[in-house]
């Protein structure tokens, strides 16, 4: 089972910022927080990783708070190419884990 | 630089019938893992293949078999097949020497569609 909750959906208007949120109460202090997303008909993307410090790349920025329960996807300026089903996932890859477990993430829509 | 490649993109089948699914991986990458995705659903863990052998199997019958060539592609087999096998199904693939680390990014190709009648 997930070790995440999303909203379902949200909706965004082109150009501005997406903020997705994930609830992830659970998480191990080795657990690291991944973020995803599915482009409709197409496998699902790497976007972005952390453990606990606030990270940014040339896609997105992940914000996780200081007590770890919960993280926030930022997508600073959305366009109608961002519309996807964005998946927040918990994982800790030592040990003999190595799978990916997907929530059913939220579907984040972007209007013109 | 090729990305995950899946053949064929679509599939149809009728229940009972044996199904066998192809994987090409990322240039670079040795590890493949196959997930299942019914629709409206999460991509869930069927199983992954390291060095020819599989490493760790989610909750999945037998019926689901696998198998990894020293190339490094994957085969996804699938006998019996019920209606319920209809989905689309992802390989991602990866770097073994990350298999233990946080970096262990998945990338995935664009799946196969198989549709069981």
């Amino acid at each position: 089972d997930a070790k995440t909750t999303q909203p379902p959906s949200m909706d965004c208007a082109e150009g501005r910022a997406a903020n997705l949120p994930c609830n992830h109460s659970t998480i191990s202090g080795n657990e690291y927080v991944y973020w995803y997303r599915q482009i409709h008909s197409q496998g699902p993307q790497y976007i972005i990783h952390g453990l606990k410090n606030n990270e940014t790349n040339e896609m997105a920025s992940l914000i996780i708070t200081e007590d770890r329960k919960s993280s926030t996807l930022i997508l600073p300026h959305a366009t109608l190419r961002d519309t996807a089903v964005y998946y927040c996932i918990v994982f800790w890859g030592g040990g003999s884990n190595y799978k990916l477990t997907f929530g059913k993430g939220t579907l984040l829509t972007v209007n013109p | 630089d090729a990305g995950v490649t899946q053949s064929p993109t679509h599939l149809i089948k009728t229940r009972g019938q044996q199904v066998t699914l192809r994987c090409s991986p990322k240039s670079g990458h040795d590890t493949v893992s196959w997930y299942q995705q019914a629709l409206g659903q999460g991509p869930q863990f069927i199983f992954q293949y390291y060095e020819e052998e599989e490493r760790q199997r989610g909750n999945f019958p037998d019926r689901f078999s696998g198998h990894q060539f020293p190339n490094y592609s994957s085969e996804l087999n699938v006998n019996a097949l019920l209606l319920g096998d209809s989905a689309l199904y992802l390989c991602a693939s990866s770097l073994g020497e990350t298999r233990r680390l946080a970096k262990n990014i998945q990338y995935f190709g664009a799946g196969t569609r198989l549709s069981v009648l």
